[in-house]
């Protein structure tokens, strides 16, 4: 079964420094989408991705991240400046769009941590 | 927007039933999902439900709607302690994103 991936699956880096975490969705679908998990709390929506822009953003969202599918395959959350409560584990999903009924896809998580 | 209420934690004896129970706000979702996430791990999609049905069995799962209430519950037979993990209740707003409820988490005793 086509999945979602994600890389790397675990991040470490100092604060104030940029970050790139890396997805591929699943091939066929035409929705994307980040969230965010601070350890122990819930699942959090942070922006979804359609047609090559974005098409909805959370206020978590600020000028610091930002989303890009540089290519036809990757879909990428870049944190320009990252922050100590930046740590969390972020995920990335799919969707294929062609029915309702279709659930998002997840992958793994990259856990980020900013010492 | 929608919100999405769940119990935080759930523990019973291995091979009881465990319910796990969900509120959530908006009344125009059409489909409402069960996520569960094992330690350090990513969210698996354990089932979900059309909003026209009252109930969907899927093997040890048993998913009961009540759309009056908007009250949404997992049932899961026979509990085994690889069920031991937090779940997810889930539900559609918007652009097709998905609003997480804050998890239940589920302790298996043997």
């Amino acid at each position: 079964e086509p999945e979602v991936t994600q890389t790397p699956s675990h991040q470490v880096t100092q604060m104030g420094q940029e970050v790139i975490l890396r997805c591929v969705p699943i091939s066929n679908h035409l929705y994307f989408y980040w969230y965010r998990q601070i350890l122990g709390q819930k699942v959090e929506f942070l922006v979804s991705f359609y047609n090559n822009e974005i098409s909805e953003k959370s206020e978590i969202f600020d000028d610091q991240f930002s989303v890009e599918r540089p290519d036809g395959s990757n879909f990428t959350l870049k944190i320009r400046s990252t922050k100590l409560e930046d740590s969390a584990m972020y995920f990335c999903a799919s969707f294929s769009g062609s029915s309702y009924n279709s659930p998002l896809h997840f992958g793994n998580g990259t856990r980020l941590t900013v010492t | 927007g929608e919100d999405v209420e769940q119990s935080l934690f759930l523990s019973v004896r291995e091979g009881d039933s465990s319910v796990i129970n969900c509120t959530y706000t908006d009344s125009s979702s059409t489909y409402l999902y069960w996520y569960k996430q094992e330690p350090g791990a990513g969210l698996q999609l354990l089932t979900y439900i059309f909003s026209n049905m009252d109930m969907k069995q899927d093997q040890r799962l048993t998913v009961l709607l009540n759309k009056k209430d908007k009250h949404l519950s997992l049932r899961i037979a026979d509990t085994q302690t690889g069920d031991s993990a937090i779940y997810f209740c889930a539900v559609p707003e918007g652009s097709y994103k998905l609003i997480f409820g804050s998890g239940t988490r589920l302790l298996v005793r043997p």
